[in-house]
């Protein structure tokens, strides 16, 4: 079956550290994959989409890979603040009605 | 702009009772979705919508039925609810843009409690 699978233990990492989360897909060829950022008891919050054709994109400290021969996505969060605290989402899309998403990782900033 | 908003925040229904979740986007957007999310799983979509006047479905579509009758809106409905209804209901919308649906706006969320 069409699979997005995230790494469902939480990361725990010092705040000034990078935290890099995993996304990978299995039997599906999404045309983009996405990653939204969610907080308990709130709706997902759109962070950034990367293209199938697109190795890399960034967004101020934030940075996604797609590298469809691996079929995986990174996610990275450079200069990690206790503000990045949450849940992060991975989603791949194909067509409207084949919009997959992964359980989410949690992450953990320490002071 | 108030983007994507739900009515109720929370209910609770007992075993067969029936249910309307409304869901309003002030966006202009041309796709909405709903989502179901269960703990331990990724958000599931129920049925979406292309358009005013169109629906269909999406992973898990049973028990559920939609209407969108118009652009801004999307009603989820639940007929006979069953225990296995209870969950955390996402709505989003989307725009299109050069044939595809992109970015999701999700709203605040419905909690259903099916006892």
């Amino acid at each position: 079956s069409q699979k997005i699978e995230q790494n469902s233990e939480a990361l725990n990492i010092q705040e000034g550290k990078t935290a890099t989360l995993t996304c990978n897909y299995t039997n599906y060829s999404p045309a983009y994959l996405q990653w939204y950022r969610q907080d308990p008891g709130r709706g997902p919050v759109f962070l950034l989409l990367i293209r199938e054709n697109e190795k890399e994109k960034r967004k101020e400290r934030l940075k996604v890979t797609f590298d469809t021969t691996l079929k995986q996505s990174l996610f990275h969060i450079t200069a990690s603040q206790p503000a990045d605290s949450a849940t992060y989402l991975c989603a791949g899309y194909s067509s409207a009605s084949k919009i997959i998403f992964g359980s989410g990782t949690r992450l953990s900033i320490r002071p | 702009n108030a983007g994507v908003t739900q009515t109720p925040k929370f209910r609770v229904l007992k075993t067969g009772q029936s249910m309307t979740l409304l869901c309003a986007q002030d966006m202009n957007h041309e796709y909405m979705y709903w989502y179901r999310q269960d703990p331990g799983m990724g958000l599931r979509l129920i049925h979406y919508s292309v358009g005013e006047g169109t629906t269909a479905k999406g992973e898990v579509p049973d028990g559920y039925n939609v209407s969108r009758l118009k652009k801004q809106n999307f009603l989820l409905g639940l007929e006979s609810a069953a225990p296995s209804q209870t969950s955390v209901y996402f709505c989003a919308s989307s725009p299109w843009t050069a044939g595809l649906a992109e970015t999701q706006y999700f709203g605040p969320g419905t909690r259903l409690l099916v006892l």
